[in-house]
């Protein structure tokens, strides 16, 4: 079985700042994909990004970015330039890569991540 | 992007009543389909997966006579949940993996919150 720790339950930063969210991991599996998922007030989950483990160059996407360590077992989101719409709870995710199946998601238990106006 | 639609939004019922939750993939066939629980301020927990024209799996710990779980079509999934008591009064959430588009992306439905009085 897999774990997923998030360890920030609240961040809190000012409008066009940098923040980071951090997320490990624990698996004895090596093909996997790691998500960073958002849940706004609305509650309709909302997939940042995701990184396939086999990928060492860490994913991108405007102005989401990840640092992902592999070795570490390590999977940040890194957030450039907030904005007011990037308040939301975000849960860092875990699916097994299982031949041409699927899997469900193991996720952590999020950060609720507040950007000051 | 894919979109997911879940039925009913919001759903009120006695104890002892059954309440069924739809869970459609509106523009792509969902080969497989998940069901998460949410419980208030926590993370979501995988219930089952449900694949089409056969038997869902469910995780350990879920009453599959409990919550029963159908997937007679590649866009639709119900989920019912059996002589429903007040702990089972949980915001439910669908996702639906995207086949074409590989298996690493699952597309969440909005969520559908049941409270049992």
């Amino acid at each position: 079985a897999q774990t997923v720790t998030q360890s920030q339950p609240e961040m809190s930063v000012q409008e066009a700042e940098t923040v980071t969210l951090s997320c490990t991991y624990d698996t004895s599996e090596n093909n996997y994909y790691l998500f960073w998922y958002k849940q706004p007030p609305s509650r309709q989950m909302i997939l940042v990004i995701r990184q396939e483990a086999y990928k060492q160059q860490n994913a991108t996407e405007n102005r989401f970015s990840v640092n992902f360590q592999k070795a570490a077992k390590s999977f940040s989101l890194k957030i450039s330039d907030s904005q007011l719409g990037d308040t939301a709870m975000y849960f860092c995710a875990f699916m097994k890569r299982s031949g041409g199946g699927a899997d469900g998601l193991t996720f952590g238990k999020g950060t609720h991540l507040i950007i000051q106006p | 992007g894919a979109v997911v639609s879940q039925h009913p939004s919001r759903v009120i019922c006695k104890s002892g009543t059954s309440v069924k939750i739809e869970c459609r993939s509106l523009d792509f066939q969902a080969t497989t389909m998940f069901w998460y629980r949410q419980f208030p301020k926590k993370s979501l927990m995988l219930m089952a997966t449900s694949n089409e024209g056969s038997k869902a799996t469910y995780e350990q710990g879920v009453e599959k006579d409990k919550f029963l779980i159908n997937h007679a079509s590649l866009t639709l999934s119900t989920l019912t949940v059996t002589s429903a008591h007040p702990e089972d009064s949980s915001f439910y959430i669908c996702s639906a993996r995207d086949g074409a588009g590989g298996p690493d992306t699952q597309y969440f439905g909005p969520g559908t919150r049941l409270t049992v009085l």
